[in-house]
């Protein structure tokens, strides 16, 4: 399986703080990408990107920023959480175009 | 904006066949196909790359029309595993967004 790490697993926070969560890849791939579940609404983009330093909004991108460094580390911030970004979050990756996406195993984020 | 799947979801019993569509509204390059259990991270089944191709193996099989901008995916004989929210996946054409259908729940019943 391909090595596709998010952190945190699981976390619960409050309306108003800030929460980054991370994708971390050992595979050099170049495209990654952070989606959101939520029940009756499949797989949803949020934020994309396709090198270092070269990234692009999804469908539901408000509310949230990324940032890409390095090749295998992939953020995503809510600057300010609100209870409608409680979710599933998944972050994917694949290193050519028209390739399969590899994915992470989803963060459960809680906001109260 | 989303491919949309159809149908919805989809009970069958064990045996039973089952087809999930995928639409596009725009053009479609390639499809894949991927399965989630609850709980999980989706899982890719196949890829579809030229028009009017089909893959698979065994009982579960796809097609593509790249006229239509469809895809369909084909669950014949069905077994208890099978169960699980089905998803079309492509990248738009000319950008690097990889986005997913609205999923399609299927589940077998014994």
């Amino acid at each position: 399986d391909a090595g596709i790490t998010q952190s945190p697993r699981h976390k619960v926070t409050e309306t108003g703080t800030p929460v980054t969560l991370r994708c971390h890849q050992t595979e050099n791939h170049r495209y990654m990408y952070w989606y959101r579940q939520d029940p009756g609404h499949g797989l949803r983009l949020i934020h994309y990107s396709y090198g270092v330093k070269d990234t692009d909004k999804g469908e539901v991108s408000d509310g949230y920023s990324v940032s890409r460094s390095k090749t295998e580390d992939f953020l995503l911030t809510l600057e300010s959480a609100t209870s409608s970004q409680t979710s599933v979050y998944f972050c994917a990756t694949h290193g050519q175009s028209n390739e399969k996406l590899f994915f992470g195993s989803g963060t459960q984020l809680s906001v109260l | 904006q989303q491919p949309v799947q159809s149908p919805q979801a989809v009970i069958l019993r064990e045996g039973e066949d089952a087809v999930i569509n995928c639409s596009s509204s725009k053009a479609l390059y390639s499809v894949h196909w991927y399965r989630q259990k609850h709980g999980e991270a989706p899982v890719f089944l196949m890829i579809l790359l030229k028009g009017g191709e089909q893959k698979g193996h065994e009982k579960i099989s796809a097609s593509f029309n790249e006229k239509k901008q469809q895809s369909s995916l084909y669950l014949t004989a069905s077994q208890l595993s099978y169960s699980g929210t089905y998803f079309c996946g492509t990248e738009e054409r000319g950008t690097y967004k990889y986005i997913f259908g609205t999923g399609t729940r299927l589940k077998v019943l014994a």
